[in-house]
């Protein structure tokens, strides 16, 4: 069975920092993983995609990681900004279905 | 474009009754995938649906059932509700998982809805 872990739970910063997030998975046998964030009471907003071969992928001031063999994914967030708080989730897919992690939650202070 | 809908955005139940869920892919996805995210137990997979069948299932018991019509919009019905039902169920679609590359399209998620037993 998937496990996928996100550490920390919980991050605040002030403005203009970089956001470092981890997400790590006991299963390497994955098709993709995907970083989402999640607003409160809102759904999920898919941020990147990084397929198994690939290692990272960049979306403006956002940047994945992929080690797939050591089961983990770092999101980086560049010059945080206000707008940024949210909750972050990670997600793997394989076995035809997402396991998510619980997700770290970001406070971005101005 | 169209994103995933949901409806309703809210629905409230008593104990024993039936909730029915139902959800329009974006234009031109025929998998539709549906999760539980129950307070202090996180996003859980509960069912996928594409070109109209079930293609797995989560560890949810029979009373999650749900199917997809040719338009490949999507129910979710959960029977004989219990309080612990009480979460929000999000959709998502994707182009068909069928074929190998496909597996790599990501999953596009609606606002949900907010199901509460009483």
């Amino acid at each position: 069975k998937q496990e996928v872990t996100q550490i920390p739970a919980a991050l605040s910063v002030p403005e203009g920092e970089n956001l470092v997030l981890n997400c790590s998975f006991t299963d390497s046998a994955i098709y993709n993983l995907q970083w989402f964030r999640q607003d409160p009471g809102k759904g999920l907003t898919s941020l990147l995609l990084i397929q198994s071969s690939q290692r990272e992928q960049t979306s403006g001031r956002l940047n994945a990681s992929l080690d797939k063999s050591s089961g983990r994914s770092t999101l980086y967030i560049a010059a945080s900004q206000p707008g940024d708080s949210a909750t972050y989730l990670c997600a793997v897919f394989n076995d035809y279905k997402l396991s998510f992690g619980a997700g770290t939650t970001v406070t971005v202070r101005a | 474009e169209a994103g995933v809908t949901q409806s309703p955005t809210h629905l409230i139940k008593t104990r024993g009754q039936q909730a029915t869920l139902r959800c329009s892919p974006i234009s031109g996805h025929t998998s539709v995938y549906w999760y539980q995210q129950a307070l202090g137990l996180g996003l859980q997979f509960l069912l996928w649906y594409d070109e109209g069948e079930e293609r797995n299932r989560g560890n949810f018991p029979p009373r999650f059932s749900g199917r997809q019509f040719p338009n490949y919009s999507s129910e979710l019905n959960v029977n004989a509700l219990e309080l612990e039902d009480s979460a929000l169920y999000l959709c998502a679609s994707s182009f068909s998982f069928a074929g190998g590359t496909e597996s790599n399209q990501p999953q596009h998620f609606g606002d949900g809805t907010r199901l509460s037993i009483l």
